[in-house]
């Protein structure tokens, strides 16, 4: 849904651990959702995708996963290292409907050594 | 390849004046382009739709007398920021649709500060 929090929740993990991220979205005709992953002023970089007729995708260190049911999106990070530290982003949008991207309100992943 | 740019990457300007900032597709088409702001510790929000060779269209609450888009080409877009105020103060972001893909590429942004 629209996005108007003021204060980023933040997900703190030690270097080699898996981080978990979640994301709920509002619209339940959504079918295209992305993770982004954004660093200190730059801008949003493409993580993974999922299409709604699937709950599960998998690329290289990430896993998708898609609970259509309760509205549910996560993002898996396997072995976390300090270069994934950024705020990570979900968005949803309804493919050939419009192009139009809704953002999340984000997650700070900090990793420590 | 599907690079985006954007110019300049952080201006800063007195209250009052206009400021433009331009989104290029570097290696590919984009008939649709978006302007998304960003506030501190916030997530993106969009503030248009830009397409080429027609109006933009504004989501709700974005005064579009003061965020002029103009998309020329395929692969220029502009957003002015008429009469800015310190309230205007954000990052500016654009992303590019490429023909034929669903996927969105976008900008490093554009940090404005108005004084």
């Amino acid at each position: 849904g629209e996005s108007v929090g003021l204060h980023l929740p933040t997900l703190s993990v030690q270097e080699g651990d898996n981080s978990i991220i979640n994301c709920a979205y509002s619209n339940s005709a959504s079918d295209y959702f992305i993770w982004y992953k954004q660093e200190s002023g730059k801008g949003p970089q493409f993580i993974i995708d999922i299409r709604s007729n699937m709950d599960k995708r998998q690329g290289q260190r990430v896993t998708v996963l898609l609970n259509k049911t309760v509205k549910h999106l996560s993002l898996q990070i396997a072995a976390t290292q300090p270069g994934d530290s950024a705020v990570y982003f979900c968005a949803e949008n309804i493919l050939y409907n419009t192009d139009k991207l809704i953002f999340g309100t984000g997650t700070r992943l900090q990793v420590f050594p | 390849g599907a690079v985006v740019s954007q110019h300049p990457s952080w201006v800063i300007c007195k209250s009052g004046t206009s400021v433009k900032i331009e989104c290029r597709s570097l290696d590919f088409q984009a008939t649709t382009m978006f302007w998304y702001r960003q506030f501190p510790k916030q997530s993106l929000m969009l503030m248009a739709t830009s397409n080429e060779g027609s109006k933009a269209t504004y989501e709700q609450g974005v005064e579009k007398d003061k965020f002029l888009i103009n998309h020329a080409s395929l692969t220029l877009s502009t957003l002015t920021v008429t009469s800015a105020h310190p309230e205007d103060s954000s990052f500016y972001i654009c992303s590019a649709d490429k023909t034929g893909s669903y996927e969105q590429y976008f900008g490093p942004g554009t940090r404005l500060t108005v004084t």
